[in-house]
């Protein structure tokens, strides 16, 4: 079954301090992933995606992530976290079922709490 | 660019009634939407996918009857919840591809959500 999971369901981290928040993939075929953050009682804003090139792509809000085949991984990191990054975070992979017909799969998400 | 709203932000309803939420692209052709629901503190369940002049497929589970879903252009997707009850009660969300924009394949807009509290 095609699915994403994102193991950790709070990160807690420092401000300053740099933030890993990881994601793995089960997809049939190449594997379009994506990050998105949710805000409190908000929709969900598009950070970054992997679709195919560099295995490390750079997003928005300073963010990253490294797509790792071998790990089946895309895991997001940012090199020094602020207080304004805590939030929702979602991963999600497009699933390409039969028919041509695809979808977005999320993960469960993972929250993201920045201490000053 | 690449807009997506949705109105009303927030809806509270009597049960039994009937409540309308609209999606809009703002500045983009979307065929293709996509509603979500989501309860507190849990990922975004697809409910069905919208394609602009014919009928949504609805995910496995979702009752079509009860969630009607309208795409009437290609800036424009409705969602009704008909006869709504308490357990409707949820955060819905859509979004929409851009159908034109080779700049943005492959991405999905999100709207802002539509909090529905039904007593």
């Amino acid at each position: 079954a095609q699915s994403v999971a994102q193991p950790e369901d709070q990160v807690n981290v420092a401000e300053g301090n740099p933030l890993t928040v990881k994601c793995t993939y089960s997809v049939s075929g190449n594997p379009y992933l994506f990050w998105y953050v949710q805000y409190p009682n908000r929709g969900l804003q598009f950070l970054l995606k992997y679709i195919t090139g560099d295995n490390l792509v750079k997003g928005s809000y300073g963010f990253e992530a490294e797509f790792n085949k071998s790990q089946t991984s895309f895991h997001l990191k940012k090199p020094s976290a602020l207080v304004s990054d805590s939030a929702l975070y979602f991963c999600a992979v497009r699933a390409w079922l039969s028919g041509g017909y695809n979808k977005l799969i999320f993960g469960a998400g993972t929250r993201l709490a920045v201490h000053p | 660019g690449a807009v997506v709203s949705q109105h009303p932000s927030w809806v509270i309803c009597k049960s039994g009634t009937s409540v309308k939420i609209e999606c809009r692209s703002l500045d983009f052709q979307a065929t293709t939407m996509f509603w979500y629901r989501q309860f507190p503190k849990q990922s975004l369940m697809l409910m069905a996918t919208s394609n602009e002049g014919s009928k949504a497929t609805y995910e496995q589970g979702v009752e079509k009857d009860k969630f009607l879903i309208n795409h009437a252009s290609l800036t424009l997707s409705t969602l009704t919840v008909t006869s709504a009850h308490p357990e409707d009660s949820s955060f819905y969300i859509c979004s929409a591809r851009d159908s034109l924009n080779g700049r943005t394949p492959h991405e999905q807009f999100f709207g802002p959500g539509t909090r529905l509290t039904v007593l």
